[in-house]
């Protein structure tokens, strides 16, 4: 079965300093990654994803992840990170070009302090 | 603006009521979605519609029911709500099975049951 795992429920950093947020899945075909953000009162919205080709994505305002097919892991980064990015972020997997379920992970909140 | 709209946005209910909650997209998606997300367990994903006039169940399907008669809405109906069903409900849609960008999401209801 697919399944999702981000291990920190909270990430703390500095505004400035870079920040990653963890993400492992296990599908049992190719998977189709996502991050989504998701901030106060509001809806998931849309970051990043990972099809296929390059295993460095970029998305948008300024985060990117890698795709790393032996540790099944894809992590979210960003150089230096800004308070506006505090929000709680979310990894989702894809299990294949035609399955429509995507399931999340528990969601990890980042705060950055300033 | 395009997008998902849920309503209501916020609501409280007595245990052994129902309510039907509203979910419409302008996208021309044909596929819509229900979750709900609660604390420390990510979206769980509670059914979901792939096309107008059909309906599936998802991961947490028990106490809801839904129907999908026009491609624009999907409604989401609790017929006697628990306790156990408090939660935040977020619609979502996308255009294929195979929507490259993930999906829309709206701003979600927040339901307490009491």
């Amino acid at each position: 079965a697919q399944s999702v795992a981000q291990p920190e429920d909270q990430v703390n950093v500095a505004e400035g300093n870079p920040l990653t947020v963890k993400c492992t899945y296990s599908v049992s075909g190719n998977p189709y990654l996502f991050w989504y953000v998701q901030y106060p009162n509001r809806g998931l919205q849309f970051l990043l994803k990972y099809i296929t080709g390059d295993n460095l994505v970029k998305g948008s305002y300024g985060f990117e992840a890698e795709f790393n097919k032996s540790q099944t892991s894809f992590h979210l980064k960003k150089p230096s990170a800004l308070v506006s990015d505090s929000a709680l972020y979310f990894c989702a997997v894809r299990e294949g070009w035609s399955s429509y379920k995507l399931i999340f992970g528990s969601g990890t909140r980042l705060l950055v302090r300033p | 603006n395009a997008g998902v709209t849920q309503t209501p946005k916020f609501r409280v209910l007595k245990t052994g009521q129902s309510m039907t909650l509203l979910c419409a997209q302008d996208m021309n998606h044909e596929y819509m979605y229900w979750y709900r997300q609660d604390p420390g367990m990510g979206l769980r994903l509670i059914h979901y519609s792939v096309g107008e006039g059909t309906t599936a169940k998802g991961e947490v399907p028990d106490g809801y029911n839904v129907s999908r008669l026009k491609k624009q809405n999907f409604l989401l109906g609790l017929e006697s709500a628990a306790p156990s069903q408090t939660s935040v409900y977020f619609c979502a849609s996308s255009y294929s099975e195979g929507e490259r960008n993930g999906y829309t999401f709206g701003s979600g209801t927040r339901l307490t049951v009491v």
